[in-house]
């Protein structure tokens, strides 16, 4: 079954530490997302790409980087220089169409030990 | 710019009973509108959208919504709850303006508690 897969499904983060969530699809999708949810605040964009090479920075984007090498992978990094990193990540991914909806991954829950 | 509004935290309906989740939005153009759901740590699963056409639109285990431009709602509707519907619900709007540099506009969520 085609979908979106999203690793680990908990994340501990040191002080200091930089860490890496990945995002993977098999949906032949064009475009792919990173959100962050936080309680009662809905889902915020942190970074997208609408094509390989090429990536956008949504709402949020300070303290997280990304890499888009190849179509179907999507992985997001959150450094150091983001001191609030607690929250549940969501990745997702759609065909270029504005009028298609996302698809999800089941998410990364990030703690800070 | 483009927001959406969830006026409700929280929704408690019994089970058999119609329940409807509101949702307002805001564009400049005309909107693309979808509502998702969400069971506990999981990802949001798709229900159903509007882009043209019919105002009545049918989606996923029995979910309907009701497009009203004159109101700029777009509310979630059941004719009969189930508990397994218990869940938080988002609604999220694109403007057609834009092009594909626009992104979706998430409401905030509205939790559906369906009481036994």
């Amino acid at each position: 079954d085609g979908g979106i897969t999203q690793s680990p499904k908990y994340l501990f983060r040191k002080e200091g530490q930089n860490v890496t969530l990945s995002c993977e699809q098999n949906l032949n999708h064009d475009a792919m997302y990173w959100y962050r949810q936080d309680p009662g605040q809905g889902l915020r964009l942190i970074y997208y790409s609408q094509i390989v090479n090429d990536f956008q920075k949504g709402d949020i984007a300070e303290g997280y980087s990304v890499s888009r090498e190849k179509k179907e992978s999507f992985p997001l990094t959150v450094t150091s220089a983001q001191k609030n990193p607690t929250a549940f990540y969501l990745c997702a991914s759609s065909s270029e169409a504005g009028n298609q909806p996302q698809h999800f991954g089941d998410g990364t829950r990030l703690s800070i030990l | 710019a483009q927001s959406v509004a969830q006026p409700e935290d929280q929704v408690n309906v019994a089970e058999g009973n119609p329940l409807t989740v509101k949702c307002t939005y805001s564009v400049s153009g005309n909107p693309y509108l979808f509502w998702y759901v969400q069971y506990p740590n999981r990802g949001l699963q798709f229900l159903l959208k509007y882009i043209t056409g019919d105002n009545l639109v049918k989606g996923s285990y029995g979910f309907e919504a009701e497009f009203n431009k004159s109101q700029t709602s777009f509310h979630l509707k059941k004719p009969s709850a189930l508990v397994s519907d218990s869940a938080l619900y988002f609604c999220a709007v694109r403007d057609r303006i834009g092009g594909s540099a626009r992104q979706l506009t998430f409401g905030s969520g509205t939790q559906l508690t369906v009481l036994p």
